[in-house]
C-alpha cells in the first residue's frame, strides 16, 4: 500500500531564506508527483507536477526534484517571502490512479 | 466556470441528518473527485467519476455515503446518518479525462461540522 510522507510537519523561517520541503514515498509504481499549496479555507492549487519519467521541475522560485528509485522528492523554495506561508502537499498519482497524499508541511514564512 | 464551485461552503448539521455537498466542476472536465480532508491530515480519496458513471468509489467508507453525476458535470455527495466522525473539509476536483495523468483543479472545499 503506497503511503506518503512529508518532514518536516511545521517549519518556521526567516523571510529571504532559501529552504526545502521533504517527501517520501513507499511504492515506486507512480505515474506523477505533485506538489500543492493549501491556504486556510482555500482549495489546493497544483504548484508542479513531475511525470515519472522526469528528474524536475521548476516554476519561478519553485523547483521540485523527483528520485522515483529511491521514493524522493523535494519542494525547493528560492527566497522566501511571507506570501509564501501555507500548507504544502504532495501527492503521488499512484498505479490505480488514484492520488494519494501526504499530511503537509505547514510553512511559516517570518517577515 | 472559471474553477471548479463548490456549495455550500460551510454546513452544520444535527448528528443524524442527511446532508448534501454540491461541485461544479470546470466546464468540458470529464473526470471529477471527492476527497474528504480531517484537520491535520492530507486529502483522503472518496470516489472518481469519468463522464457520468463512477469509475472508481473504492474510497467511500460505508453505504452512508454515495455520489451522483446525473448529467456528466455537477456532482452531490450524499450523507445519509451523519455521525459526528464524518465533520471534515470535503473537496472535490476536476480534471480532463485523461485517465487522471493530468493537473487537477481543487474547489474550495465544503466544511462539514456534525454536532
Amino acid at each position: 500500500k503506497q503511503e506518503v510522507t512529508q518532514i518536516p510537519a511545521a517549519l518556521s523561517v526567516p523571510e529571504g531564506e532559501n529552504l526545502v520541503l521533504n517527501c517520501s514515498f513507499t511504492d515506486s509504481a507512480i505515474y506523477n508527483l505533485q506538489w500543492f499549496r493549501q491556504d486556510p479555507g482555500k482549495g489546493l492549487t497544483s504548484l508542479l507536477l513531475i511525470q515519472s519519467s522526469q528528474r524536475e521541475q521548476t516554476s519561478g522560485r519553485l523547483n521540485a526534484s523527483l528520485d522515483k528509485s529511491s521514493g524522493r522528492s523535494t519542494l525547493y523554495i528560492a527566497a522566501s517571502q511571507p506570501g509564501d506561508s501555507a500548507t504544502y502537499l504532495c501527492a503521488v498519482l499512484d498505479s490505480n490512479y488514484q492520488l494519494i497524499w501526504g499530511a503537509g508541511t505547514k510553512l511559516i514564512i517570518k517577515p | 466556470g472559471a474553477g471548479v464551485s463548490q456549495t455550500p461552503s460551510n454546513k452544520v448539521t444535527e448528528k443524524g441528518k442527511y446532508v448534501e455537498l454540491r461541485c461544479d466542476p470546470i466546464s468540458g472536465h470529464t473526470a471529477l473527485y471527492w476527497y474528504r480532508q480531517s484537520l491535520g491530515q492530507g486529502p483522503e480519496f472518496l470516489i472518481y467519476f469519468q463522464g457520468t458513471g463512477a469509475a472508481d468509489d473504492s474510497g467511500l467508507p460505508n453505504d452512508r455515503f454515495f455520489a451522483v453525476r446525473p448529467e456528466g458535470s455537477v456532482s452531490t455527495l450524499k450523507i445519509q446518518r451523519t455521525e459526528r466522525g464524518d465533520s471534515a473539509v470535503y473537496l472535490c476536483a476536476s480534471s480532463l479525462g485523461d485517465g487522471g495523468r493530468g493537473n487537477y483543479t481543487f474547489g474550495s472545499g465544503t466544511r462539514l461540522t456534525v454536532v
